[in-house]
């Protein structure tokens, strides 16, 4: 079956800029990560929503960032007024929310390459 | 704060030369610790779920196990298409009850014909 989906693939703005990139989950995942990764680094939490709700946005680093899954299946993360620090790849990631408290294994999208000129 | 460590940072093998992957951790609440497989350019891999101390996984010429503080990630007689990054995450609860994911920064594996 399909995967998760990213698009798009690379995007290059310039600082200041508005961007949205869009995440396309498993079809019936119910959970939906974004996460930031930087070269040489693990992937790092952004934002988790269990379906249309963000339920935990502890790692949004600050106010330009937010996103949302309107539907509970498509996720949109939106950064305003885009900083050369941003530049990135974000990954989007799926999953099932497991029973009796565990969590399944997340599926991850490609990434999308942001690069903040 | 959950922290996630993993060594060796980078980890050169020769092909059939049998190691081990370290990730060690620090966590309040673990619901579950990943092991996942990132090849250049792409998104991370899943490769096992452990979700409490003593349990083990295998698939193929991997074998995941976990203690209370860290977890370990054999690779038996490897092979060139071995050769990725292996992350380590943990998934825990946090103050405000919601659940959190924390990754390592990976160890680098080449694996020499």
């Amino acid at each position: 079956g399909a995967g998760v989906s990213q698009t798009p693939s690379n995007k290059v703005t310039e600082k200041g800029k508005y961007v949205e990139l869009r995440c396309d989950p498993i079809s019936g995942h119910t959970a939906l990560y974004w996460y930031r990764q930087s070269l040489g680094q693990g992937p790092e939490f952004l934002i988790y929503f269990q379906g249309t709700g963000a339920a935990d946005d502890s790692g949004l680093p600050n106010d330009r960032f937010f996103a949302v899954r309107p539907e509970g299946s498509v996720s949109t993360l939106k950064i305003q007024r885009t900083e050369r620090g941003d530049s990135a790849v974000y990954l989007c990631a799926s999953s099932l929310k497991g029973v009796a408290g565990r969590y399944n294994e997340q599926f991850f999208g490609p990434g999308t390459r942001l690069t903040v000129l | 704060e959950d922290q996630v460590t993993q060594s060796p940072e980078a980890l050169r093998l020769q092909e059939g030369e049998s190691s081990s992957l370290n990730c060690s951790y620090t966590v309040s609440g673990l619901r579950g610790l990943f092991w996942y497989r990132q090849d250049p350019g792409k998104g991370p891999e899943f490769l096992f779920t452990l979700y409490s101390a003593g349990e083990e996984k295998e698939k193929e010429r991997l074998k995941a196990t976990l203690t209370k503080k860290e977890s370990f990630l054999h690779i038996t007689a490897p092979k060139p298409e071995d050769s990725a990054t292996y992350l380590c995450a943990v998934q825990a609860m946090n103050s405000g009850g919601y659940q959190k994911v924390t990754f390592g920064t990976g160890t680098k594996l080449q694996v020499i014909p």
